[in-house]
Order: structure tokens, then C-alpha cells, then sequence
């Protein structure tokens, strides 16, 4: 079974800064994908960016990027620039065809952006 | 178009009741995922269908949960004799018809359903 980790209940970060949330992953499997979650208080759930383990090169998305290190089994997300719309919970996930696609989701980090 | 939507938005039952919770997804999209979000939790499958069937049921925490997908396309989440413990939010995804790699099977959520058993 896979599992996914987030270690960090809760961040913090200054409108217009850089902030990094970190997630590890444990699976057997080989063709996987890996995705970031943004859910607001709307409880709408936002598919961020997501990354293909088949592909070498981080995904980026306009202010969001990845940093995947599959060897190590890690999958952090870097927001740029952050805005006061970016405070949410991010929910990093998993999933495979073996599994149907079904998503795995870690705990969540919930992040505050601050005037 | 239209994305995922559920009903009700909110339900409040007691103890011992049945509730059912109803999903509609996106026209045309063939596969259907229902996730529990309890408080503080990231979501956790319950049960994906393909089509009319339930592909893998594997998530269901016990004999009191059932979902249903009579026609490909709607799908209604059943509990019996509900308890403290089966509240939180419900949230059902769609996707296309599941494809391999290079292909990417998106998941749109809609916005769940928050049940609280009195």
C-alpha cells in the first residue's frame, strides 16, 4: 500500500514571499503520478500542478513548481510570489492504475499567507 | 459546462437513521470516485466506479456503506444505521474513461457534502 506524509500541519508566509511545503511518498510501484491539492474553506478541492514519475523534469505552473526527487521518494511544492489567495490547505497525492487512479492524499498543510 | 455537483450540500441526521448522499459528474466522464474527509484529515477513498460498476469497493469502511451507479452516470452513497463516527464531509470525483500513460485521468471534485450524525 502506498502512504503519503506531510510533516508540516502548519505554515506561514509573507505575501510576496517563497515558501516550500514537503511531502514524502512510499510505494513499490514504478508509473505513478503525484499531484498538490488546494482546498479553500469553499471545501472545493483544486488540483494545483502534478507531476508524472515517468517524467524527469519538475512541472511547473505559473507560480507553483515541483520539486521531485523520485530516488528519495519526495515532492515538495514551491509557491513564488505568494498571494493572500493562496492560504488554504494543500493536500499532497498519489495515485496509480493499479489502484484505478484513485487518489492517496496525506494529511494536508495548512497554509497562511500574510499581509 | 457544468462540474461536479453534489446534494445535499449539508445533511443533519441522528443516530440510527439512513442517509443518502447523491453525486452528479460531469457529462460523459465514465469513472466516479467517492472520498470521506474527516475533520483535520486529508480525503480517503471509499469506492471508484467504471461505468455501471463498482470497480474497487476496497475503501469502505464496513457493510453500512453502499453506492449505487445504476446508469453510468449518477451515483447515490447509502449508509445504514448511521453513527457519531460517520461524520464528515463526502466528496465525489469524475474523471474520463481511465486511460494508461502517456494519458492523464484528471479528477474534478465537486464540492461535497458535509453530514453530521447527532
Amino acid at each position: 500500500a502506498q502512504t503519503v506524509t506531510q510533516s508540516q500541519p502548519e505554515m506561514s508566509v509573507q505575501e510576496a514571499e517563497t515558501v516550500t511545503l514537503s511531502c514524502t511518498y512510499d510505494t513499490s510501484e514504478s508509473n505513478y503520478y503525484l499531484f498538490w491539492y488546494k482546498q479553500p474553506p469553499s471545501r472545493q478541492m483544486i488540483l494545483v500542478i502534478r507531476q508524472e514519475a515517468y517524467k524527469q523534469q519538475n512541472a511547473t505552473e505559473n507560480r507553483f513548481s515541483v520539486n521531485f526527487q523520485k530516488a528519495a521518494k519526495s515532492f515538495s511544492l514551491k509557491i513564488s510570489d505568494s498571494q493572500l489567495g493562496d492560504t488554504a490547505m494543500y493536500f499532497c497525492a498519489f495515485s496509480s492504475s493499479n489502484s484505478g487512479y484513485a487518489l492517496n492524499f496525506g494529511k494536508g498543510t495548512s497554509l497562511l499567507v500574510t499581509p | 459546462g457544468a462540474g461536479v455537483s453534489q446534494t445535499p450540500s449539508n445533511k443533519v441526521t441522528e443516530k440510527g437513521k439512513y442517509v443518502e448522499l447523491r453525486c452528479d459528474p460531469i457529462s460523459g466522464h465514465t469513472a466516479l470516485y467517492w472520498y470521506r474527509q474527516s475533520l483535520g484529515q486529508g480525503p480517503e477513498f471509499l469506492i471508484y466506479f467504471q461505468g455501471t460498476g463498482a470497480a474497487d469497493d476496497s475503501g469502505l469502511p464496513n457493510d453500512r456503506f453502499f453506492a449505487v451507479r445504476p446508469e453510468g452516470s449518477v451515483s447515490t452513497l447509502k449508509i445504514q444505521r448511521t453513527e457519531r463516527g460517520d461524520s464528515a464531509v463526502y466528496l465525489c470525483a469524475s474523471s474520463v474513461a481511465l486511460r494508461g500513460a502517456p494519458y492523464y485521468n484528471e479528477q474534478f471534485f465537486g464540492p461535497g457534502t458535509r453530514l453530521t450524525v447527532l
